[in-house]
């Protein structure tokens, strides 16, 4: 069973510059959250998809990002434009629906604002 | 939801058991309790859940007590590939699932 893919595993840009970030969760999976993990600081949630469906997007830290999961399959997270602070580790998760707690994580994308 | 806390880190050494404990005041009724293992670079990993006594798998146990309010992962016998950070979290409440991460337990096993 493939695992949760993150795609890039690395980013480096500049201030003001648009990036996207893909998480491929595992299939069947219908939760999917992001979290990230700036230098020095705790990991902290973003948001929790129910298949297309935002369900909790209350840890977003601004209007320049922007997660989507169109059809319910993989989701992306853009930041526009980037800024220096948004440098960090951005992990992708996912898990089954029921009583099962367990999530999966994917390695995670470093992102680097120049 | 229910937050966590944890000691900030830990040294043992090759062979020793190791028992972290985390401390979760504000659990709810339907929350599980689930550790997980970061090495460097890679994402966190899934050890072991429980919901209330004993659970043991093929790498830890995890202990918790009747009031559900602390729990404790067990290693046994650490090597140097144990050496990781190690998080406990608790499963949010309400059906929204939102894990909250603390600062985990930076375990570094000594030769």
């Amino acid at each position: 069973e493939a695992g949760v893919t993150q795609f890039p595993s690395h980013s480096v840009i500049e201030k003001g510059q648009t990036v996207t970030l893909r998480c491929d969760p595992i299939s069947g999976h219908d939760n999917l959250y992001w979290y990230r993990r700036v230098m020095g600081k705790e990991i902290k949630f973003l948001l929790h998809f129910v298949k297309e469906s935002k369900q909790d997007e209350s840890g977003m830290p601004n209007n320049r990002f922007l997660a989507e999961r169109t059809g319910g399959t993989y989701s992306t997270l853009k930041v526009q434009p980037a800024e220096l602070e948004d440098s960090g580790v951005y992990f992708c998760a996912s898990r089954d629906s029921g009583l099962d707690e367990k999530l999966f994580f994917g390695s995670g994308t470093q992102l680097s604002v120049l | 939801l229910a937050k966590t806390t944890q000691p900030i880190s830990m040294d043992s050494y090759e062979g020793q058991e190791v028992n972290i404990t985390c401390s979760h005041n504000n659990i709810a009724t339907n929350d599980y309790i689930t550790w997980y293992q970061q090495f460097p670079s890679q994402g966190p990993r899934f050890i072991i859940q429980g919901y209330k006594t004993k659970v043991t798998n093929e790498v830890a146990s995890l202990f918790i007590p009747a009031d559900r309010k602390s729990s404790t992962l067990s290693l046994p016998r650490v090597s140097l590939s144990d050496t990781a950070v190690y998080y406990c979290l608790v499963g949010a409440t309400s059906g929204t699932y939102k894990y909250i991460f603390g600062t985990g337990t930076r375990l570094k096993v000594l030769a």
